[in-house]
């Protein structure tokens, strides 16, 4: 959506390397979230932020983490990747937590 | 937490043809997204609908929060409708969404 980009766009990159993927919004908005998407299992939530600094789990957090140092700026780190963590990954913003806008995604694949 | 079921989880449809998608919730909601993931992988808001009627163009959304449900209307289909389509409510009181596995609709020419 207008506001909200992820980068890189794409990435390939190998089983134990550490990958950080950015989400970037310039609406001010409080919160921020990283999904990822999967054949079969739609959307799930990794982690969310609902301000500089708090961040909290979601269903599939194992293996990511955040960070949120600007308002505008939302950060997902694998540390070591895993096949397993080949998905498509959307990063979501929103004024509440009720009514949220999706970046463009971010497809990564490892080998 | 919430559970969120759509469907039906496939439809094809004629250009021009109307349809209407559900979506049923374990528990009541007090607020509920529809999004649009286009053929590209962009999801779109469709509507924010915690209650009530919404119409935009030929889209439009009906939430009964009472009975745990909403419906996405879409008339006279077109073939950029095609897609698939995401309701997703709030987990408990929190910020979070849950989403449902979506309905993937195909309109044909």
């Amino acid at each position: 959506d207008a506001g909200i980009t992820q980068s890189p766009r794409h990435k390939v990159t190998e089983t134990g390397t550490p990958v950080t993927l950015r989400c970037h919004q310039t609406e001010n908005h409080r919160y921020m979230y990283w999904y990822r998407q999967d054949p079969g299992h739609g959307l799930r939530l990794i982690h969310y932020s609902y301000g500089v600094k708090d961040t909290d789990k979601g269903e599939v957090s194992d293996g990511y983490s955040v960070s949120r140092s600007k308002t505008e700026d939302f950060l997902l780190t694998l540390e070591s990747a895993t096949s397993s963590q080949t998905s498509v990954y959307f990063c979501a913003m929103g004024r509440t937590g009720y009514e949220q806008y999706f970046g463009p995604g971010t497809r990564l694949t490892v080998t | 937490g919430i559970q969120v079921e759509q469907s039906p989880p496939d439809l094809i449809l004629q250009e021009g043809a109307n349809s209407t998608l559900r979506c049923n919730f374990s528990d009541s909601v007090n607020n509920l997204q529809w999004f649009h993931q286009n053929p590209w992988g962009q999801l779109i808001n469709l509507f924010y609908i915690p209650s009530g009627t919404k119409q935009n163009g030929r889209l439009s959304a009906t939430t009964v929060a009472t009975e745990r449900y909403s419906l996405l209307y879409i008339s006279s289909s077109q073939t950029t409708d095609s897609g698939v389509y995401f309701c997703a409510g709030p987990q408990g009181g929190s910020e979070k969404l849950v989403f449902g596995k979506g309905t993937k609709l195909t309109v044909n020419p």
